[in-house]
């Protein structure tokens, strides 16, 4: 257990529709990272949160918002789902921002099973 | 452009071998990461290196910085070692703490 958690497990849904996902990083850390597994694209960076403030975007739509609230847990909010949005969706999180070649081990989370039908 | 590769894609071995996994990357970087991803889904972080060798247990890993190339062994593999094995990096030049993935090598032991 890495003391990452995320809910829901599995999600099912529709096109166009819009959905949470939710993480709980690690006691004590304050960074938090989404990124997003596909079978044709693998794990990729989404955006990055570090103490309440946005740290770095990678690969993420404009369909896609994140954000981390005072208590440092984090949603990624998807909206307008397309089927190409089905992909495992992982949370992880790490004490530093992994600024200035500082970084650290990062905490996965479970993961979260978007299926779009 | 920031790539990380891995070798082999897929591996398969018997029970007892010694496995090696190879990952090498283009550009600078201040760290390398070394992930286990189990059937299930679940993603574990086994190594962060910056430089020479750490070892837990059966597993080594080792990074060559001037080379640009990191390397997985497994002592003694058991069919609990299957598992996708993934190559991580944090590439220098940003901010970022993000991590740039290598498409990973799934390995089965057989017993």
């Amino acid at each position: 257990d890495s003391g990452v958690t995320q809910t829901p497990k599995h999600l099912i849904t529709a096109t166009g529709q819009r959905v949470t996902l939710r993480c709980s990083p690690r006691s004590g850390d304050l960074s938090v990272y989404w990124y997003q597994q596909s079978l044709d694209q693998g794990l990729q960076f989404l955006i990055q949160y570090y103490n309440g403030e946005e740290r770095a975007k990678g690969n993420i739509l404009e369909r896609f918002s994140a954000q981390q609230f005072p208590d440092l847990h984090s949603e990624l909010n998807l909206s307008s789902l397309e089927l190409g949005d089905s992909a495992l969706y992982f949370c992880a999180s790490s004490v530093s921002p992994g600024a200035g070649g500082l970084t650290d081990t990062q905490y996965f989370g479970p993961g979260t099973r978007l299926t779009v039908l | 452009k920031n790539e990380v590769e891995q070798s082999p894609q897929n591996l398969t071995a018997q029970e007892g071998e010694f496995i090696t996994i190879n990952c090498s990357y283009s550009v600078g970087i201040s760290a390398l990461h070394w992930l286990q991803q189990h059937p299930g889904g679940g993603i574990v972080s086994l190594f962060m290196l910056s430089s020479g060798k750490k070892k837990h247990g059966r597993l080594i890993a080792t990074i060559n910085i001037q080379e640009k190339h990191s390397s997985l062994h497994i002592t003694a593999s058991h069919p609990r070692d299957s598992a996708v094995y993934i190559c991580a990096v944090n590439f220098f030049g940003g901010s970022q703490g993000n991590l740039i993935f290598g498409k990973g090598t799934k390995l089965s032991v057989k017993p």
